[in-house]
């Protein structure tokens, strides 16, 4: 079993709908949690991030974190052709600097 | 905000030969460099971590013999391919980060290695 584990996709979606990614985690030591866009054939970028449980909205962006559960979430509103890329998720420790990703989640958000 | 080059972008070599990639901190100084490889559809797998003047620590099943990594300054790593094969053909993706409790990694656009 991977520590964190997200669905691969595709996720396809009409221009303005929202784009609702999530990942679970098996590791209860995961402190910081984020979400990294990445384009084809470019370095992730990074999108947004949280620190143990809780809600965190930046413009389109909300980031959720349920550490209860295990389970983090990142939700896009109003999304746009422009949003379609993938999607990592990524974690780590409180002690050390190590980031743990998820596999990644491929968007497409449709014209 | 924090930039983070690498060199080059894209590289083909033949079997056998060896191939460096170079990774920067464009305008901060990166204390921790980390290398990833990333094959098409999949996520990035960590290969090593690098601090600046020490050796760099290798993920469980990384040849370190075979990716050499040197972080000689604090705004420059570089990972060498030696004697590659086509099965090396991969995205090398670097990051780097400041320290001094900063959680974030900044990363570099990637580095494409084809081996013929």
């Amino acid at each position: 079993q991977k520590e964190v584990e997200q669905d691969p996709g595709p996720l396809s979606v009409p221009e303005g709908a929202i784009v609702s990614l999530n990942c679970t985690y098996s590791n209860s030591a995961f402190q910081y949690f984020m979400w990294y866009r990445q384009y084809s054939r470019k370095g992730p970028e990074l999108l947004m991030y949280t620190y143990s449980s809780g809600n965190k909205e930046d413009g389109r962006f909300t980031a959720q974190v349920d550490k209860s559960s295990k389970y983090i979430s990142l939700f896009i509103r109003d999304s746009q052709p422009s949003d379609s890329a993938t999607y990592l998720c990524a974690m780590r420790e409180a002690a050390g600097n190590k980031l743990t990703f998820g596999g990644g989640t491929r968007v497409l958000v449709k014209p | 905000g924090a930039v983070v080059s690498q060199h080059p972008s894209r590289v083909i070599c033949k079997s056998g030969t060896s191939v460096k990639i170079e990774c920067r901190s464009l305008d901060f100084q990166a204390t921790t460099m980390f290398w990833y490889r990333q094959f098409p559809k999949q996520s990035l797998m960590l290969m090593a971590t690098s601090n600046e003047g020490s050796k760099a620590t290798y993920e469980q099943g990384v040849e370190k013999d075979k990716f050499l990594i040197n972080h000689a300054s604090l705004t420059l790593s570089t990972l060498t391919v030696t004697s590659a094969h086509p099965e090396d053909s991969s995205f090398y993706i670097c990051s780097a980060n400041s320290g001094r409790g900063s959680y974030e990694q900044y990363f570099g656009p990637g580095t494409r290695l084809t081996v013929t």
